[in-house]
């Protein structure tokens, strides 16, 4: 069965840094998306992205970070300048229509 | 606004009691609701959602609109239940975002 994979599974930046974390979705999938988990916190919205565009964010999803479409197959999420705050389970998720097919998460940790 | 509501964060019960856990929402059009379920070092992956009206490994989930509410139940819970359950909303199909509740961690005890 087809999954969605996410590299890399744990990534440790300094405060400030670029940080890029990359997806591959479902090969067939149109809607793609972005989530992310604070320890002990819920699974909250980034962004929905479809036909190369976003197509709804959340507060969260400032002009720090931003997503991309690059090629056919990979789907980023760029955050521009890390605070600690950012330190958090990354999901990135996707689908034809419904339901969410999910990646293991990149574990971001900024010091 | 929407909101899924999860009242529990830890449910503890033992091998072969009913479970039940609870989940409210609040939407204001015709939501589609899901249960997703993470096990230990899993991914997070469907369980099952409101309009296949199915069981899954025993599990169902009755939506109740007059009480918005989606709780899911198990008559006899099995230790290989033992899992994180969140409760999930989208406003439809067709790639509208899905919103999640804060989870319950379900507990199957020997």
């Amino acid at each position: 069965e087809p999954e969605v994979t996410q590299t890399p599974s744990h990534q440790v930046t300094q405060m400030g840094q670029e940080v890029i974390l990359r997806c591959v979705p479902i090969s067939n999938h149109l809607y793609f998306y972005w989530y992310r988990q604070i320890l002990g916190q819920k699974v909250e919205f980034l962004v929905s992205f479809y036909n190369n565009e976003i197509s709804e964010k959340s507060e969260i999803f400032d002009d720090q970070f931003s997503v991309e479409r690059p090629d056919g197959s990979n789907f980023t999420l760029k955050i521009r300048s890390t605070k600690l705050e950012d330190s958090a389970m990354y999901f990135c998720a996707s689908t034809l229509n419904s339901p969410l097919h999910f990646g293991n998460g990149t574990r971001l940790t900024v010091t | 606004a929407q909101r899924v509501t999860q009242p529990e964060k830890l449910l503890s019960v033992f091998k072969g009691a009913p479970v039940e856990l609870k989940c409210n929402y609040s939407y204001s059009g015709s939501p589609e609701l899901f249960w997703y379920v993470q096990y230990s070092r899993q991914r997070l992956q469907l369980l099952l959602r409101h309009i296949s009206r199915e069981s899954i490994k025993g599990f169902t989930a009755d939506l109740n609109k007059g009480e918005t509410s989606f709780h899911l139940k198990k008559p006899f819970a099995q230790e290989e239940d033992s899992a994180m359950y969140y409760c999930a909303l989208s406003e439809g199909t067709g790639g509208f975002k899905t919103i999640f509740g804060a989870g319950t961690r379900l507990f199957v005890k020997a």
